[in-house]
């Protein structure tokens, strides 16, 4: 059972900023936030990660307050390549990764 | 390429039959994982290895199920008498040991794609 809650899907438009929230209304003190993306046919992808505050790389920004209650993916400036299912996922030192059903993003032209 | 490479990439069987896939890790990754996907769906954790040993295995791997990885490096996954409840795409995925200061980062192939007639 996903330990996470996310939006089932949300629909953007290229060159649009998209933010997806995730929930962790029980997330564990050693717990880190992931964020993955899939393609079709393809295994997950690492995005980015995060403990608290914000965290940035070259394709997105994580936004962790400071309850760590929540997280929120931010996607600049979307492409039709983007068009993906995004998952958040928390956990720490346990293995195994629980997946919830994810986010299907549409990046509409 | 160094990322996680998972053979064969498509498999076709028929109920019954015995599959076997086949998983390398990146090099010098410790822990090996196992996941199954329905579509639709989020991955399921079904096995991990760090080292030799499998760690935890879910219950969703019955006893058709088995997992090796003999010597540390490349892993297999054997599901015997498929059944059409099998058909799913099988993911392999790798990492280091857990670090406290950067949490868990699994790295993922493409997986391999089992259709059970």
């Amino acid at each position: 059972l996903a330990k996470t809650t996310q939006p089932i899907s949300m629909d953007s438009y290229e060159g649009q900023e998209v933010n997806i929230t995730c929930s962790h209304n029980n997330i564990a003190t050693n717990d880190y936030i992931t964020w993955y993306q899939q393609f079709p046919s393809q295994g997950p992808r690492f995005i980015i990660q995060g403990y608290k505050t914000k965290v940035t790389n070259e394709v997105a920004s994580l936004f962790i307050p400071a309850d760590r209650k929540s997280s929120t993916l931010s996607l600049p400036r979307v492409s039709l390549s983007d068009t993906a299912v995004y998952y958040c996922l928390e956990g720490g030192n346990t293995g195994k990764l629980i997946f919830g059903q994810g986010t299907t993003l549409q990046v509409k032209p | 390429d160094t990322g996680v490479s998972q053979n064969p990439r498509h498999k076709i069987t028929k109920r019954g039959q015995n599959v076997t896939f086949r998983c390398d890790p990146i090099s010098e990754h410790n822990r090996l994982y196992w996941y199954r996907q329905t579509l639709g769906q989020g991955p399921e954790f079904l096995t991990y290895f760090q080292n030799e040993a499998q760690l935890e295995k879910s219950r969703l791997l019955s006893d058709r199920f088995s997992a090796e990885r003999p010597k540390g490096s490349f892993s297999t996954l054997e599901i015997q008498r498929t059944e059409q409840g099998d058909s799913a795409m099988y993911l392999c995925a790798s990492s280091p040991l857990w670090d406290s200061s950067r949490g868990e980062t699994q790295y993922f192939g493409p997986g391999t794609r089992l259709l059970v007639l």
